[in-house]
């Protein structure tokens, strides 16, 4: 079964500590992104990549950090600089970055808590 | 800058027709989407149309493009409880490998 997974599903953090969400996909796609969500809003990019070993920074980018070592994965590291975490977090996957076609596959998200 | 609007919430009557609305500023648009959002899940693509077309279908769902006015709708036909969620607008544009994406329309069903 292709697709995205994203884990955990939810997640409760105390402030002042950094965590990291996970994101993986076997769809053989090259580029990959990720999104906050707050409710009455839209997605706001953080970070994406287009290929391995390179990515760069969305609108909201301050407080957050990403890897891609490897094409099927782009884990989320959100730090203790990141003011107001607590958020709803979407991975998403697109075939190619040709900015052409470019759909965007989801995952099911992570829900972020701050205690 | 590039914008993308819909209106928040829309209610229609279970069996009725639901034309969701939205409106982009970029006229270099490539592919326009629509994605849905059942609650505490992820994005699913429901249909995208490329930005040469007027018209897509595809079984309950009907999109319309009118370039000129930069007008997108996504009409749901037979409006059913299980349609109950939020739809999201999003344009592809020439000039980044991003998606633009509105803030959402809640659809809400009544009996």
């Amino acid at each position: 079964d292709g697709g995205i997974t994203q884990s955990p599903k939810y997640l409760f953090r105390k402030e002042g500590q950094n965590v990291t969400l996970s994101c993986e996909q076997n769809l053989n796609h090259d580029a990959m992104y990720w999104y906050r969500q707050d409710p009455g809003q839209g997605l706001r990019l953080i970070y994406y990549s287009q290929i391995v070993n390179d990515f760069q920074k969305g609108d909201i980018a301050e407080g957050y950090s990403v890897s891609r070592e490897k094409k099927e994965s782009f884990p989320l590291t959100v730090t203790s600089a990141q003011k107001n975490p607590t958020a709803f977090y979407l991975c998403a996957s697109s075939p190619s970055a040709s900015g052409r076609g470019d759909t965007q596959y989801f995952g099911p998200g992570t829900r972020l808590t701050v205690l | 800058g590039e914008d993308v609007e819909q209106s928040l919430f829309l209610s229609v009557r279970e069996g009725d027709s639901s034309v969701i609305n939205c409106t982009y500023t970029d006229s270099s648009s490539t592919y326009l989407y629509w994605y849905k959002q059942e609650p505490g899940a992820g994005l699913q693509l429901l249909t995208y149309i490329f930005s040469n077309m007027d018209m897509k279908q595809d079984q309950r769902l009907t999109v319309l493009l009118n370039k000129k006015d930069k007008h997108l709708s996504l009409r749901i036909a037979d409006t059913q409880t299980g349609d109950s969620a939020i739809y999201f607008c999003a344009e592809s544009i020439r000039s980044n490998y991003q998606l633009i994406w509105g803030a959402g329309t809640k659809l809400i069903i009544k009996p």
